[in-house]
């Protein structure tokens, strides 16, 4: 069966530091995989996603990039954090363009 | 229009009793409705979804009411339990060439009281 893997769970970063956030998925080949943010428990925004190694697609300007390293790898950084940057990061996959997205159990990000 | 309207923001249902959240949309294109189901501290979860060539589909305790003329789906928890206290959202698919870009509502945090 497939799976998600999404870490850390939380972290406490101060303003201006790097951040990495790293999503992995088992038990599929070529998923769609996406980055999504959501505030305050509430509302998810994607931020971004991508249908194949080394293809990324934006969904909002922000201090925020992702990379796909590897088929079934996702990561999320930022060269220096904004206070704005804190939130609940969810990583998801999905098999089709129209197949229900699996999300991971999030990393809650806080910057101080 | 990706936008997707959802109501009420927040919920309060008697154990035993119907919760019943709506949304809207806008998009003609989209073909593919799902809700998805949260508890605190974890990612959201796949509860039941509905392609708009049916009208209702029912899952144990969930329905959802699909309405095409009116773009209005609705999702109804019949016998409400203190373990269905999560927040729900609903979402609209379709209509895209790249990427399966999910069109969330708001979300509705539903509370269940013993």
């Amino acid at each position: 069966s497939q799976t998600i893997h999404q870490w850390p769970a939380t972290l406490v970063q101060p303003v201006g530091s790097p951040l990495s956030l790293e999503c992995t998925v088992e038990g599929t080949s070529n998923p769609n995989l996406y980055w999504y943010r959501q505030a305050a428990g509430r509302g998810l925004q994607l931020l971004f996603y991508s249908v194949g190694i080394g293809q990324i697609s934006s969904e909002v300007p922000q201090n925020l990039s992702a990379s796909r390293p590897q088929d079934r790898q996702f990561i999320l950084s930022s060269k220096k954090l904004l206070l704005s940057d804190s939130g609940f990061y969810l990583c998801a996959w999905s098999v089709w363009l129209s197949s229900p997205l699996h999300f991971g159990n999030g990393t809650r990000l806080t910057v101080t | 229009q990706q936008q997707v309207k959802q109501s009420p923001q927040s919920l309060i249902v008697q154990k035993g009793g119907i919760s019943i959240i709506n949304c809207a949309y806008e998009n003609t294109a989209f073909d593919y409705f799902p809700w998805y189901q949260q508890f605190p501290g974890k990612g959201p979860a796949l509860l039941i979804a509905i392609r708009p060539d049916v009208s209702e589909k029912k899952e144990g305790r969930f329905t959802i009411s699909f309405n095409k003329s009116a773009k209005q789906f609705s999702l109804h928890i019949m016998d409400s339990q203190p373990g269905d206290s999560a927040t729900y959202f609903c979402a609209a698919q379709g209509g895209e060439t790249s990427g399966s870009r999910l069109t969330f509502g708001e979300g509705t945090q539903l509370t269940v009281n013993p």
